[in-house]
C-alpha cells in the first residue's frame, strides 16, 4: 500500500536556525497537508498543497508540492521555541475519502533557546 | 468557527470494558474521520463518516465501531478493551479535501 517516508525522524536546532524536512513516496498524491501536533493536543493544521509545483508560505513557513506528486518539503526559518513539536506530512491519493489520507511518522523538533 | 470538539479528554477504564467516545466536527463539515494515534505506530485510520454513513474503514478488528448523527456529530465505540488500545483517539472534520483535527481522547487501558 501507499506510504510516506518522512525525515529526519528528530532534529535539535538552535534558536533562529532554518529547519527543513520532508516527505517522499513511491506513489502520486493529489493534496500534501503539513500538521504541528503539541504534547497532548492534536495535529494543527500548517499548509495546504492541491497542486504539483505548488509552493506555500504560511508567516515564516514554508512547503512545497513536488513536481513529481511523490514529494513535499516544508521549511521553517529563524526558529523560535514555541516551533518545538511534532510535524507530520499528509498525503492524499486518489479522490473524496478521508480515507485515503496517509500520515508519515513524523518529524520532532527541539528548539535549544 | 468553533473547531473540532472532542469528549471526554481524558479517560481511564480497564480491560473487559467499553468505551464511547464522542466527536463534534466543524460546522457545515460532514466528514468525520477517526484515528489512533501511538508512539509506536503513529496515527493510524479508524474509519470515515459521511452524512451518516461509513465511507471508509481502516484496519482495526469489528470491536472498533462508530456512527454519525443526522447532525454530524460522531461517536466512536470500542468494546472488550485491551490493554493495547490505550491510545490518544483523534477525530477530525473536513469539508473538502483538507482535514480538521480536535484535541483528541486520551485513554488508558488498565
Amino acid at each position: 500500500g501507499q506510504q510516506l517516508n518522512q525525515s529526519p525522524q528528530s532534529m535539535f536546532i538552535q534558536e533562529g536556525e532554518d529547519v527543513s524536512m520532508n516527505c517522499t513516496s513511491s506513489s502520486i498524491f493529489n493534496t500534501w497537508l503539513w500538521y504541528k501536533q503539541d504534547p497532548g493536543e492534536g495535529p494543527v493544521l500548517l499548509i495546504a498543497l492541491y497542486k504539483a509545483g505548488e509552493l506555500t508560505s504560511n508567516g515564516r513557513l514554508t512547503a512545497q508540492f513536488g513536481i513529481t506528486r511523490k514529494d513535499s518539503f516544508l521549511n521553517i526559518s529563524a526558529s523560535i521555541p514555541s516551533d518545538v513539536g511534532i510535524y507530520f506530512c499528509a498525503g492524499l491519493f486518489g479522490g473524496g475519502s478521508q480515507g485515503n489520507l496517509i500520515f508519515g511518522k513524523g518529524t520532532k523538533l527541539s528548539v535549544k533557546p | 468557527k468553533a473547531g473540532v470538539t472532542q469528549t471526554p479528554r481524558y479517560l481511564i477504564k480497564t480491560r473487559g470494558q467499553q468505551v464511547t467516545l464522542s466527536c463534534s466536527p466543524i460546522s457545515g463539515h460532514r466528514s468525520v474521520s477517526w484515528y489512533q494515534q501511538t508512539p509506536g505506530q503513529g496515527l493510524q485510520f479508524l474509519f470515515e463518516y459521511f452524512s451518516e454513513t461509513q465511507r471508509n474503514k481502516g484496519n482495526f478488528p469489528g470491536r472498533f465501531s462508530g456512527r454519525q448523527f443526522s447532525n454530524s456529530r460522531s461517536e466512536m465505540n470500542v468494546s472488550t478493551l485491551e490493554l493495547g488500545d490505550s491510545a490518544l483517539y483523534l477525530c477530525a472534520s473536513s469539508a473538502q479535501e483538507t482535514q480538521y483535527f480536535g484535541p483528541g481522547t486520551r485513554l488508558l487501558v488498565l
